[in-house]
């Protein structure tokens, strides 16, 4: 089983809609997780770190779930900007990337 | 502050060249990792450091080497080049393993 998997996608969403993805991690133990963002084979850069409550960052929203070990991302009132890849890491020891999920986002 | 800086942006190599790739931070973090995305996949850690004199591999080691000399310097060595060798190569740097990192923007690399 791979450390951090992810639907692949693509989510292909009208801007102003609303697009929620779930990545699944093999690792009980896991202590931190993060949502990067991906453009285009650009570097990954990192969107939010995901907390234990679940956490808000104006239009997008992380969740954790520990018991069924999986975080979630979802991304309210889609903007065209929004189209990226977005990678789900977990941090143990060292960080695993997951392949990413794409989204794009249509006019 | 430039961040993280990656040289060079491009490279194509012949199989069995060498060359190193060049990652320069002046953020002053410990902890430097040397990642490569293959199309449609995730990173991979090739390498890593905990901080100037100290090296450890990551999932996919082979065919490379590092050295990390000063805090500020992380070279990743490709010895013979090989075209499974094709990738886009990313540094990255951090404050503890358990925060998040910082990346260059990457080194195309193809081997023909």
């Amino acid at each position: 089983r791979k450390e951090v998997e992810q639907d692949p996608g693509p989510f292909n969403v009208p801007e102003g809609a609303t697009v929620a993805f779930n990545c699944t991690y093999s690792n009980s133990a896991s202590q931190s997780f993060f949502w990067y963002r991906q453009d285009c084979r650009k570097e990954p850069k990192l969107l939010m770190s995901v907390y234990s409550s679940g956490n808000e960052d104006g239009r997008f929203t992380a969740q954790l779930n520990r018991a069924s070990q999986y975080i979630s991302l979802l991304i309210r009132d889609s903007k065209l900007s929004d189209s990226a890849t977005y990678l789900c890491v977990v941090n143990d020891y060292k960080l695993s990337f997951g392949a990413g999920t794409t989204v794009t986002v249509r006019a | 502050n430039a961040g993280v800086t990656q040289t060079p942006k491009f490279r194509i190599l012949k199989i069995g060249q060498s060359m190193t790739l060049q990652c320069t931070q002046d953020m002053n973090h410990n902890y430097m990792y040397w990642y490569r995305q293959d199309p449609g996949m995730g990173l991979k850690l090739i390498y890593y450091s905990v901080g100037a004199g100290i090296t450890d591999k990551g999932e996919v080691p082979n065919g490379y080497n590092v050295s990390r000399s000063t805090t500020e310097d992380f070279p990743l060595r490709l010895e013979l080049a090989a075209p499974s060798q094709t990738s886009v190569y990313f540094c990255a740097t951090g404050q503890g393993n358990r925060q998040p990192q910082h990346f260059g923007d990457g080194t195309r690399l193809s081997i023909l």
